[in-house]
Formats: structure tokens, C-alpha cells, sequence
């Protein structure tokens, strides 16, 4: 079946990257992205990624892609405080409009 | 601007008492999803719509049930509120396949 994993926690310093990583087991997905939580609100698209591509750059976010072992991370260059909320990957697959979501990584970025 | 609210943001109700949380989008968009939020959990799917008369359950869908009569709604019912059912919950947009979704604020939901 689908099953999209992500680490529950991770602490970063204010200034440094953060890499935030996601692991699915459906081969045949299509788009995956990843969304941005803050407290109390709804989920906001951050980037997506087209699974024919193994990168993606978007300002301090960058996307990588790793096909074979069905391996999704995402890269904030210069993290902010700002930056503190849970990311959420996901996958949606060809034929389906319903993404599967992962359980989602909660950020702290420490001053 | 096109937007799409849910209400209430939070609820209180009692075990075995029937729910109905609204959601409502004007950005015209075929597709709508309802996910629960939960911690270890992520978001699961419970149902979905892709269009008016269209429904399907998803992978929680059990206590859960949604109508879709026109496109700007999908309506979730708990049919008798049960603890396990106390969670956030997320509805969703999009426009089709390969289409971001747009999430509304969440409904609190609290079965005491």
C-alpha cells in the first residue's frame, strides 16, 4: 500500500540549512510536494517536484528527488525563525486526484 | 478573492451526538477532500469528491459521511460522535490532477 514516512522532530540553529527528508513507497508517483503548516492554520504549498526530475530550486528551498530508493528531501538555505512550523510532504499519483500525505516534520529553529 | 473557510473553527459535542462540519470554496474547483490531523499520524484521508453526486470513502471514512449537491460545498458528518473522533480537521480543494490543494484553516473538534 501507499505509506509516505517522515522524521517527527527536527532542531536546527537560526542561520544554518535544514533538511527535511520523506520516504514513500509508491513507484508510481507523479507530483510530490511539500507543504508548510504553522500553528493553528492550514496547510500552504511550499514547492512541488514532477517525478522526471531529480532537483528543484526555488529561492532558499531546494528539492531533491532520488527515484530509485523513492527518496524526497527538502533543503531551507539560511533558515529563519520564521521557518519554525511542520512540513509535510506528499504524493499524488497518476489517475488519482487524492494525495497521500506523510506524518509530517516539525521544525524548530532556535535564535 | 477566491477563498475557502470552513466552520466551525472549533466545536465541542458530546459522545454519540451527530456533527456536521462545513466546508465551502468559491474558487469553482471539481475536487474536494476532508482529512483528519492527528499527532504520529500526519493527515489521513477520510472522504472525497470529485465533482457534484460524487463521493468515496477514504482510508478513515468509517463514522464519517459527505454529500456533495453543488460545487462550492462538501458538508462532513460524524454520525454519532465518538472520542476517537476528537482530531483537527482539514478540507481541501483542487482543480484536477497534478493541481495544488488549497486547505482551509481547520475545524477544532472536541467529543467529551
Amino acid at each position: 500500500g501507499e505509506d509516505v514516512e517522515q522524521s517527527l522532530f527536527l532542531s536546527v540553529r537560526e542561520g544554518d540549512s535544514s533538511v527535511i527528508n520523506c520516504t514513500y513507497t509508491d513507484s508510481s508517483s507523479t507530483y510530490l510536494y511539500w507543504y508548510k503548516q504553522e500553528p493553528g492554520a492550514g496547510l500552504q504549498l511550499l514547492t512541488y517536484i514532477f517525478s522526471n526530475m531529480d532537483m528543484k530550486q526555488d529561492q532558499r528551498l531546494t528539492v531533491l528527488l532520488n527515484k530509485k530508493d523513492k527518496h524526497l528531501s527538502l533543503r531551507i538555505a539560511d533558515t529563519q525563525t520564521g521557518d519554525s512550523a511542520i512540513y509535510f510532504c506528499a504524493e499524488s499519483t497518476s489517475g488519482t486526484y487524492k494525495y497521500i500525505f506523510g506524518t509530517g516534520t516539525r521544525l524548530k529553529v532556535l535564535a | 478573492d477566491a477563498e475557502i473557510t470552513q466552520s466551525p473553527r472549533h466545536k465541542i459535542t458530546e459522545t454519540g451526538r451527530q456533527v456536521t462540519l462545513a466546508c465551502h470554496q468559491t474558487w469553482n474547483h471539481n475536487n474536494m477532500f476532508w482529512y483528519r490531523q492527528d499527532l504520529g499520524h500526519g493527515l489521513r484521508l477520510i472522504h472525497y469528491s470529485y465533482g457534484v453526486q460524487d463521493t468515496n470513502k477514504g482510508e478513515v471514512s468509517d463514522g464519517y459521511s459527505v454529500s456533495r449537491s453543488n460545487t462550492e460545498d462538501l458538508p462532513l458528518t460524524l454520525e454519532s460522535a465518538a472520542s476517537s473522533q476528537t482530531s483537527v480537521y482539514f478540507c481541501a480543494s483542487s482543480a484536477g490532477q497534478g493541481q495544488s490543494y488549497t486547505f482551509g484553516s481547520g475545524t477544532r473538534l472536541t467529543v467529551v
